[in-house]
C-alpha cells in the first residue's frame, strides 16, 4: 500500500531563512508525488509534482522540492521564507494501485517568523 | 480560485441528520474525488467518480454514498449524522482518470459540524 510520512508536525523559521519541509514515501511501483498547501479556511492548493527526470523540482510561489530514490524523500524546499508562507503542507503520492486518488501524509504546519 | 466550486460552505446539523453536499468540478473535467479532513484522521479519500460511473471507493462509511451527475456535478450524502462525522469535506476534480501525474484541483470545502 502506499503511503506518506511527514515526520515533523511543525516547523518554525525565520524570515528570510531557508526552509525544509519533510517528507518520506513508501509505494510500489513508480512513485507520483505531489505537494500542496493549505491556507487557513481554504482549500488545499497545488504547489509542484514529481513524475520523472530532473530530481529537482521547481514549483509555485518559489518552492521546489528535491526527489532523492534511495532515502524515498521528497522534502519541500525554498531559498528565502516568507511570513505568507505560514501555512499547512502536505506532501502526497498517487495511488496507481486502485482509485488514480491522492493518499495524504499528515501535514506539517509551517510558522515563519518575522 | 481552483474552479471547482462547493456548496454550502458550512453546515450545522443535529445527530440523527441526512444532509447533501454539493460539488461542481472545473470545466471539462471529467473525474470527481472526495475527501474527508478531520483532525484525528486527517485527509482521508471517500471515494471517486468518473463521468459519472463509480471507480474507487476509499474510507467510506456506508452510512455516506455519493453520486454524479450528467452535467458531471457530484453530490456526496451523509445520513444517520453521528458527533464523529463533523469534518471538512473536500471535492477535488482532474481532467480525467488513469493518468497518475495529473495534480487534482480541490475546491474551498464544506464544513460540516454535527450537534
Amino acid at each position: 500500500a502506499q503511503s506518506v510520512a511527514q515526520p515533523e508536525d511543525q516547523v518554525n523559521v525565520a524570515e528570510g531563512n531557508p526552509l525544509t519541509v519533510k517528507c518520506t514515501y513508501s509505494v510500489s511501483g513508480n512513485p507520483y508525488l505531489f505537494w500542496y498547501v493549505q491556507y487557513p479556511n481554504r482549500g488545499l492548493q497545488f504547489l509542484l509534482k514529481y513524475i520523472t527526470g530532473d530530481n529537482l523540482v521547481k514549483g509555485s510561489y518559489g518552492f521546489e522540492a528535491e526527489f532523492n530514490k534511495s532515502q524515498t524523500s521528497f522534502h519541500l524546499k525554498k531559498p528565502s521564507a516568507l511570513v505568507s508562507d505560514s501555512a499547512l503542507y502536505f506532501c502526497a503520492v498517487r495511488d496507481t494501485t486502485y482509485g488514480q486518488n491522492f493518499v495524504f501524509g499528515p501535514g506539517t504546519r509551517l510558522s515563519v517568523l518575522p | 480560485d481552483s474552479g471547482v466550486t462547493q456548496t454550502p460552505k458550512h453546515l450545522i446539523t443535529a445527530t440523527g441528520q441526512r444532509v447533501t453536499l454539493r460539488c461542481s468540478p472545473r470545466s471539462g473535467d471529467l473525474s470527481v474525488y472526495w475527501y474527508q479532513q478531520s483532525l484525528d484522521q486527517g485527509l482521508q479519500f471517500l471515494i471517486h467518480y468518473y463521468n459519472g460511473e463509480e471507480r474507487a471507493k476509499g474510507n467510506i462509511l456506508e452510512r455516506f454514498s455519493a453520486q454524479q451527475f450528467p452535467d458531471l456535478h457530484s453530490e456526496l450524502n451523509l445520513s444517520s449524522l453521528e458527533l464523529g462525522d463533523s469534518a471538512l469535506y473536500f471535492c477535488a476534480s482532474s481532467v480525467t482518470t488513469g493518468v497518475s501525474y495529473n495534480e487534482q484541483f480541490f475546491g474551498p470545502g464544506t464544513r460540516l459540524t454535527v450537534l
